[in-house]
C-alpha cells in the first residue's frame, strides 16, 4: 500500500476483554515497529520485527501483551484481559532497512487509539 | 539510560513569524541521531528532520533547520515563516548507534496564530 495501515483506528474496551490491534506496513518493508503512546506522553518502544523474526520484545510491558508476524509482512499486537493502564494510542512503523541500518527511515501508521472502561 | 526532555508544554506563534522549540539530551554515548517529529491531529507522526550527532554542519529542510550544541546536549528545532498547516504536536527523538529504539521526549504542541 501508499502507507501504514493500522486498523481499527479506535478501539473500546471493558477491562478483562481481549483486542487485537493489526498494523499493515509498506509492501516489502523488512523492518515492523511496535511504540506505545500514552496521553500527554511520547511514545515507548515495545517490540521490533526483522521480517517475520520478533527480534526484541523488551519493551513489552507484560505477558499480556503478544506480538506476531507470521509471513513478514502484516503484524498483529494482541493485549490479553486488558486493563485501564493498558489506555494508550499504540503505533507502529515500518522501514525498508534492518534496524541496525543508520540511515534507516521510518513510516508510522496514524495509530489504534485504545480505550479500556 | 538515555533522556529526552522538552520542557516546552505549548509553543505559539503568529503566522509567518519564526518559533524554535527546544530539546534537550542525556547520553553517555558518542555516536547517535537526533530526530524532530510532528504528529498531526491524524496521530501519523511524520519526520521533519535529523541531525546526525557525528555532523558539525545543523541540518536544514526548507524552512526548518536545527540548532544542535553537541557538548550542550541541546536540539533545538527553528521554523521559519510559520504556516497554519505547522500546527501540531511535535517531538523531539534520540537513537544511539548502537540501539534502534527511538527514546521520545514528552512533546510540544504549536499553536499558529492567524
Amino acid at each position: 500500500g501508499a502507507g501504514v495501515s493500522q486498523s481499527p483506528r479506535y478501539k473500546v474496551a471493558k477491562r478483562g476483554q481481549d483486542v487485537a490491534l493489526r498494523c499493515d506496513p509498506i509492501s516489502g518493508h523488512v523492518s515492523l515497529f511496535w511504540y506505545q503512546q500514552a496521553l500527554g506522553q511520547g511514545p515507548e518502544f515495545l517490540t521490533y520485527f526483522q521480517n517475520e523474526a520478533q527480534l526484541d520484545k523488551s519493551g513489552l510491558p507484560s505477558d499480556r501483551f503478544f506480538a506476531e508476524r507470521p509471513e513478514g509482512s502484516v503484524s498483529t499486537l494482541k493485549i490479553q484481559r486488558t486493563q485501564q493502564e493498558d489506555s494508550a494510542v499504540y503505533l507502529c512503523a515500518s522501514s525498508s532497512y534492518p534496524a541496525s541500518a543508520t540511515n534507516e527511515k521510518l513510516f508510522f501508521g496514524s495509530g489504534t487509539q485504545l480505550s479500556v472502561l | 539510560a538515555q533522556t529526552v526532555t522538552q520542557s516546552q508544554p505549548e509553543m505559539s506563534v503568529q503566522e509567518a513569524e519564526t518559533v524554535t522549540l527546544s530539546c534537550t539530551y542525556d547520553t553517555s554515548e558518542s555516536d547517535y541521531y537526533l530526530f524532530w517529529y510532528k504528529q498531526p491531529p491524524s496521530r501519523q507522526m511524520i519526520l521533519v528532520i535529523r541531525q546526525e550527532a557525528y555532523k558539525q554542519q545543523n541540518a536544514t529542510e526548507n524552512r526548518f533547520s536545527v540548532n544542535f550544541q553537541k557538548a550542550a546536549k541541546s536540539f533545538s528545532l527553528k521554523i521559519s515563516d510559520s504556516q497554519l498547516g505547522d500546527a501540531a504536536m511535535y517531538f523531539c527523538a534520540y537513537r544511539s548507534d548502537s540501539n534502534y529504539q527511538l527514546i521520545w521526549g514528552a512533546g510540544t504542541k504549536l499553536i499558529i496564530k492567524p
